[in-house]
């Protein structure tokens, strides 16, 4: 049973515009929200986060979307990259839960140059 | 800048054998964790470690035991390895609150 679900397997877009990555959860006591990016051959690093009782963080060219009522978050990446091509993970915590972090499965984003 | 660090790459190992993965971390960092990811399920995690001495299981423990005799150190063991361990382990790190750090991975064959 998923409680992270990313339901795109891969996703690509051309240099210059909007990517966006999709990540849904079941789990109503998640409290915590990340993106991890990950290259071939490397460890996922982390990107960005948001707490719930945020609907959106920016930094930079990367802008995360909560809405809690639908369990949905959404990465947008603007303008995308071709260093962006890689694969990003959606993942949650419940804070009183320690720092237990649950993934999605991954979505695999190719920027077309 | 955080450093975790897993000390194989790559592992080829046999069925039966008893497997050790080592991981370091060089931020003093309180927790430590094991994943496995396979492709379609994403990272899964094995087992925590909240500070020295401390374990505690994750979703798929099972086949799997851990060690934290150090705060800098974590190693995941395989007990007796099967083909079904066969998968690139990710080790992270992290304070009591805050991202995950992580090493580069090890890829680990059982045959």
């Amino acid at each position: 049973d998923q409680q992270v679900k990313q339901n795109s397997p891969s996703l690509s877009v051309q240099e210059g515009r909007i990517s966006i990555l999709n990540c849904d959860y079941t789990n109503s006591m998640f409290d915590y929200f990340l993106w991890y990016k990950k290259y071939p051959a490397e460890g996922p690093t982390f990107l960005i986060s948001i707490s719930s009782i945020k609907d959106k963080n920016e930094d930079g060219r990367f802008t995360v979307f909560l809405n809690k009522s639908a369990k949905h978050l959404s990465l947008h990446i603007v303008p995308s990259q071709p260093g962006d091509s890689a694969v990003y993970f959606c993942a949650a915590l419940h804070m009183e839960y320690g720092n237990k972090l649950v993934f999605g499965a991954g979505t695999i984003l190719r920027v077309k140059s | 800048d955080v450093k975790v660090t897993q000390s194989s790459r790559y592992l080829v190992k046999r069925t039966g054998e008893k497997v050790f993965l080592e991981c370091v971390q060089d931020m003093d960092h309180e927790n430590m964790f094991w994943y496995r990811q396979d492709p379609g399920l994403g990272l899964r995690l094995i087992y925590f470690s909240y500070d020295v001495k401390m374990k505690e299981k994750g979703d798929i423990p099972e086949g799997y035991s851990v060690s934290r005799e150090k705060k800098e150190r974590f190693s995941l063991i395989l007990e007796s390895a099967s083909t079904n361990q066969t998968s690139m382990y990710l080790c992270a790190s992290s304070l009591r609150q805050g991202p995950q750090h992580f090493g580069d991975g090890t890829r680990l064959s059982i045959l």
